[in-house]
């Protein structure tokens, strides 16, 4: 019963383009939607996040949309960059402060 | 800058043994995370803990236990190593606001042959 489904296995993005990786979950119950980026051989690290009273927050950069009619977030990256090549996970917050986290995406972005 | 440390970045076990992954952070957190990480599957939480001594089981618990003796120690114990439990392991440790951002160690990945 997988609650967070990020369908795109990889994206490719030339540099100075839009970025678009997308998130779907099934629990209305999530409190906060987070995003982690992960480099290889490093641990995820935080990236940008939205309330569920909201649907969108920006930050440089990142956006991140919700449509919570939809169960659907998106994280937009523009312009993209080289260092942005990286694994995106979606993870929304439980009420007891556990992430549940989406299978990732793997960005790769052009020169 | 908070910090969560793993005790190795590589480990090679055989099948049968008994294996200890510590974690430490020093941020004083509350609450702290082991999951595991596989191609395809995103990060699964095998254990986690909110405080000294407590311990709650993920959606992976199967074949590890935990042990947290002190606030910045969080320890996940292979029983007996099989090979399936080849994987990336990651730590983490947050504490409470209302985002509970999780902060991880850099992971360990361990292959039991």
């Amino acid at each position: 019963d997988q609650q967070v489904k990020q369908n795109s296995p990889s994206l490719s993005v030339q540099e100075g383009r839009i970025s678009i990786l997308n998130c779907d979950y099934t629990n209305s119950m999530f409190d906060y939607f987070l995003w982690y980026k992960k480099y290889p051989a490093e641990g995820p690290t935080f990236l940008i996040s939205i309330s569920s009273i909201k649907d969108k927050n920006e930050d440089g950069r990142f956006t991140v949309f919700l449509n919570k009619s939809a169960k659907h977030l998106s994280l937009h990256i523009v312009p993209s960059q080289p260092g942005d090549s990286a694994v995106y996970f979606c993870a929304p917050l439980t009420s007891y402060g556990k992430l549940t986290f989406g299978q990732g995406t793997i960005l790769t972005v052009h020169p | 800058d908070v910090k969560v440390t793993q005790s190795s970045r590589y480990l090679v076990k055989r099948t049968g043994e008994k294996v200890f992954l510590e974690c430490v952070q020093d941020m004083d957190h509350e609450n702290m995370f082991w999951y595991r990480q596989d191609p395809g599957l995103g990060l699964r939480l095998i254990y986690f803990s909110y405080d000294v001594k407590m311990k709650e089981k993920g959606d992976i618990p199967e074949g590890y236990s935990v042990s947290r003796e002190k606030k910045e120690r969080f320890s996940l114990i292979l029983e007996s190593a099989s090979t399936n439990q080849t994987s990336m392991y990651l730590c983490a440790s947050s504490t409470y606001t209302r985002q509970n951002i999780q902060y991880f160690g850099a992971g360990t990945r361990l292959s039991v042959l």
